[in-house]
């Protein structure tokens, strides 16, 4: 079974800058990798995977994700956020046999002006 | 494509009630799941088809809970005597049957049980 840990449960930013969201995740096999967003009462919209090959993927809005297997870590990043980056974002993850994703607990991210 | 539809988007039902949810998927994904979030959490398996075929099922899913998907296309989870730990948004979400590259989901429906 897999497990995801987000070590941040809330991440105020201020607009223009960037941001990171920390995702450790645990396998005893190898895994697929992926990043949700949400918006208030929205579904989860996929923003990036990270299925094999380069380690540093890049997703849609400017976001961009890092697979360091040594770390079992895929941190979130984006150099500049805007206001409607405000919404909450999971981290997630399968085996690559299986098709169960588990998801962890949510980083909610609110942008200031 | 016009994507994962949901309905209804809202539920409000009294405790003891049966609910029912409908789950359209992108037409051509074989495969077809439904999540559970409570507020604060991220979603949690609850089942999963292949075409027609039920192939998982969550321990956290009670006998209160069905799902079925005749035919392979729409898909339906019904809760018997719902409960107020039955509140939660139900997510469904659909993928192509190779490999696993991503879902996509549906907007939810959100459940309130009073």
């Amino acid at each position: 079974a897999q497990s995801v840990t987000q070590l941040d449960s809330q991440v105020p930013v201020f607009e223009e800058a960037p941001v990171e969201l920390r995702c450790n995740y645990s396998s005893s096999v190898s895994v697929y990798l992926f990043w949700y967003v949400q918006y208030p009462n929205q579904g989860l919209q996929l923003l990036l995977k990270y299925l094999s090959g380069s380690t540093l993927v890049k997703g849609i809005n400017g976001f961009e994700a890092e697979f360091n297997k040594s770390q079992t870590s895929f941190h979130l990043r984006k150099p500049s956020v805007h206001i409607s980056d405000t919404a909450e974002y999971f981290c997630a993850v399968s085996g690559i046999n299986d098709y169960k994703l588990s998801f962890g607990a949510g980083t909610t991210v609110t942008v200031r002006a | 494509d016009t994507g994962v539809s949901q309905d209804p988007r809202h539920k409000i039902t009294k405790r003891g009630q049966n609910v029912t949810f409908r789950c359209d998927p992108i037409s051509e994904h074989n495969r077809l799941y439904w999540y559970r979030q409570t507020l604060g959490q991220g979603p949690e398996f609850l089942t999963y088809f292949q075409n027609e075929a039920q192939l998982e099922k969550s321990r956290l899913l009670s006998d209160r809970f069905s799902a079925e998907r005749p035919k392979g296309s729409f898909s339906t989870l019904e809760i018997q005597r719902t409960e107020q730990g039955d509140s939660a948004m139900y997510l469904c979400a659909s993928s192509k049957a190779q490999g696993n590259y991503g879902y996509t989901f549906g907007s939810g429906t959100r459940l309130t049980v009073v």
